[in-house]
């Protein structure tokens, strides 16, 4: 089966940095994603990892180990338009599928 | 700019009736999916499509049916609805890919009651 594993809901302050980690066993491999979503809206892409190492966009990173079956969403200097759910996705097969992970619930104190 | 719509926001429906979910895109994408995301259990797929009238099962088929007639329409059938199909339901599409970061972009999501 399918297993994506992320914690349920992390709070920081703002201005802080927080790793939301994400571990996962699929039956295939082709690529990570992770996706923002603000409550009752529809997931909006962040990023793309196929490769191990660190992808860096402006203040959003991610990180792919495969070997480990092991990624993670960095956020620096926390906004409080930044709280919301983070999915962590796999691409299971080469044509596009993806399996979502439960999500984890960002919360951005002042 | 990237275009998914789903035809309706909020929908309510009684025990029983049928129940069609419309997706539309305008990006020419090949693949597209239906997911629904119930609170602490994420994104579920439902169904997806390859191609034009073609049609694939995802993890969590059962009670829908779906159609793919054009390249840029993929509805959602609720044959018979129940109450445990009250979720928020959402259409993505994406590009047919071998190897890219092409992701998938979702729409706006509906969602829908069974009472």
């Amino acid at each position: 089966g399918q297993n994506i594993d992320q914690p349920t809901e992390m709070t920081a302050t703002e201005g802080a940095i927080v790793q939301i980690n994400c571990t996962y066993q699929t039956s295939g491999f082709n690529g990570l994603f992770w996706y923002q979503q603000h409550a009752g809206e529809a997931p909006t892409f962040l990023s793309y990892n196929v490769l191990d190492g660190l992808e860096e966009k402006g203040r959003f990173s991610s990180f792919l180990s495969r070997s480990k079956g092991y990624s993670y969403l960095l956020l620096k200097e926390l906004q409080m338009k930044d709280s919301a759910s983070y999915l962590c996705a796999v691409r299971t097969d080469s044509w596009g599928k993806l399996q979502f992970g439960a999500g984890t619930q960002v919360v951005v104190t002042p | 700019d990237v275009k998914v719509t789903q035809s309706s926001r909020y929908l309510v429906k009684r025990t029983g009736e049928k129940v069609f979910l419309e997706c539309v895109q305008d990006m020419d994408h090949e693949n597209m999916f239906w997911y629904r995301q119930d609170p602490g259990l994420g994104l579920r797929l439902i169904y997806f499509s390859y191609d034009v009238k073609m049609k694939e099962k995802g993890d969590i088929p059962e009670g829908y049916s779906v159609s793919r007639e054009k390249k840029e329409r993929f509805s959602l059938i609720l044959e018979s609805a129940s109450t445990n199909q009250t979720s928020m339901y959402l259409c993505a599409s994406s590009l047919f890919l071998r190897s890219s970061g092409n992701t998938i972009y979702f729409g706006e999501g509906s969602w829908l009651t069974v009472v």
